[in-house]
């Protein structure tokens, strides 16, 4: 079945540095979200990408939908302690909209040291 | 975007009884959906609550162990069935609000079985 790769696992960085991280399949998918999870609450969407190729920014996010339509990066850049959390990468399953059944990516822990 | 409200945000249930989590919007959505997430793992997705009609359950998941109502177009409600301590997870609810807008997630309920 279709499923979605993230790298890395987990980070530690010092605050005010650029962070990027990744995920692939060996599926097309037609949308790629980004999403984090404070402790205790649900994911928030971060940013959403619909077409192949597109770059989008939200504050110091910028997120891209790679051009194979098979991968996805999200950067922050200058990074503070808030940005503490995990990120997860999601698609939609047999290349249905993002309303649709989702897959996530096993996610993104990231740690900031002040 | 919606706002989505879960109920209870956590509880310690014993073995082999069965727990309602409910999920109330502030607005009519059309699709509602319910996820699992086992103890820092990834989100899975149980079941699309279809307003008026059967649960679309996911491979792996049950109506038995996981009946989900949907009476109308703002509430859901998922039960977890008979619990075992492989039940404790975060048990989380989205929707789809319309048009081409992404799910959006409530916070959550953290069931821990004892």
């Amino acid at each position: 079945g279709q499923q979605l790769n993230q790298s890395p696992q987990s980070m530690f960085i010092q605050e005010g540095e650029d962070v990027s991280m990744n995920c692939t399949s060996s599926s097309i998918f037609n949308t790629w979200l980004w999403y984090k999870q404070d402790p205790g609450e649900g994911p928030v969407l971060l940013i959403a990408l619909y077409k192949a190729g597109e770059l989008t920014s939200n504050g110091r996010l910028t997120a891209q939908f790679g051009i194979t339509r098979k991968d996805s990066f999200l950067n922050i850049s200058a990074s503070i302690p808030s940005d503490v959390g995990i990120y997860f990468c999601a698609g939609p399953v047999n290349y249905g909209g993002s309303q649709g059944n989702l897959i996530f990516g096993k996610g993104t822990k990231l740690s900031v040291k002040p | 975007s919606a706002v989505i409200s879960q109920k209870p945000s956590r509880d310690i249930c014993q073995r082999g009884t069965s727990l309602t989590i409910q999920c109330q919007v502030d607005s009519q959505v059309t699709m509602m959906f319910w996820y699992r997430q086992q103890p820092g793992q990834s989100l899975t997705l149980i079941a699309t609550a279809n307003q008026g009609s059967e649960a679309t359950y996911e491979s792996g998941f049950v109506i038995d162990k996981f009946p989900i109502s949907r009476p109308n177009l703002t509430f859901s409600t998922l039960t977890v069935s008979n619990m075992s301590p492989e039940d404790s997870s975060i048990y989380l609810c989205s929707v789809a609000p319309g048009g081409n807008q992404p799910q959006h997630f409530g916070d959550g309920t953290r069931l821990s079985i004892l």
